[in-house]
């Protein structure tokens, strides 16, 4: 059974940084892409970030471009996520998912406020 | 960047009934590799969300046969045929064809 656990989630103040982790079991980590993405309170989906199975290539909107970096521990089964210069407008529930959405993580809360 | 817009914002249906979603993308989301990457995902009250359908019209594993998914190029419909209690939620479709990946407004189903 593919399951994914994100970690890592809380309350920051703007302009500070949180990384987020995500343990994936289940499945072959190291053969797919994995991703983030976010919903704000009460809002949709956005796309957050992707990375290629051997990490060597990421992919992000310009929302977080230059303020988040996706990377991957594939010993670890492990993905992260690095979130710098956070905005409020960041404050979101952040899903962990492999590929591009086959399957979603339960979430982490991520609250950007002062 | 490829808008998706979903129609209805909302539906009511009765259990039994079907039920039929509209996603407009304001681009082509053929690939160059043939494919079209058009997926629809749920959202039940509180929880995560699930990918039902990808690549248009391939249901994942363990999803009912009551859901299909068409489409081509620009235009693209879910049908939930035999409405249960348990499809209450949010509808979002979601391409994947180019970057950034990008979501529709999200169809909120709730039962009659």
């Amino acid at each position: 059974e593919v399951q994914l656990v994100e970690t890592g989630g809380g309350l920051v103040q703007p302009g500070r940084s949180l990384k987020l982790s995500c343990v994936a079991s289940g499945f072959t980590f190291n053969n797919y892409w994995m991703s983030w993405t976010r919903q704000a309170p009460g809002k949709g989906l956005e796309w957050v970030a992707s990375i290629t199975n051997s990490g060597g290539s990421t992919y992000y909107p310009d929302s977080v471009k230059g303020r988040f970096t996706i990377s991957r521990d594939n010993a670890q089964n492990t993905l992260y996520l690095q979130m710098n210069s956070l905005r409020s407008e960041d404050t979101a529930t952040y899903y962990c998912t492999r590929e591009l959405g086959a399957y979603w993580g339960q979430g982490v809360m991520v609250t950007v406020s002062s | 960047d490829i808008v998706m817009t979903q129609t209805p914002l909302s539906l009511s249906v009765a259990i039994g009934q079907s039920a039929s979603i509209s996603c407009k993308s304001s681009q082509s989301l053929k690939y160059s590799d043939g494919k079209t990457y058009l997926n629809w995902v749920f959202q039940s009250p509180g929880q995560s969300p699930k990918r039902l359908i990808y690549q248009v019209s391939k249901l994942d594993s363990g999803v009912p046969d009551r859901f299909s998914g068409t489409g081509s190029e620009t235009d693209f419909t879910l049908k939930i045929s035999r409405v249960e209690a348990e499809d209450l939620g949010v509808y979002y479709c979601c391409q994947g064809s180019y970057s950034p990946l990008t979501f529709g407004s999200g169809t909120k189903l709730e039962i009659k």
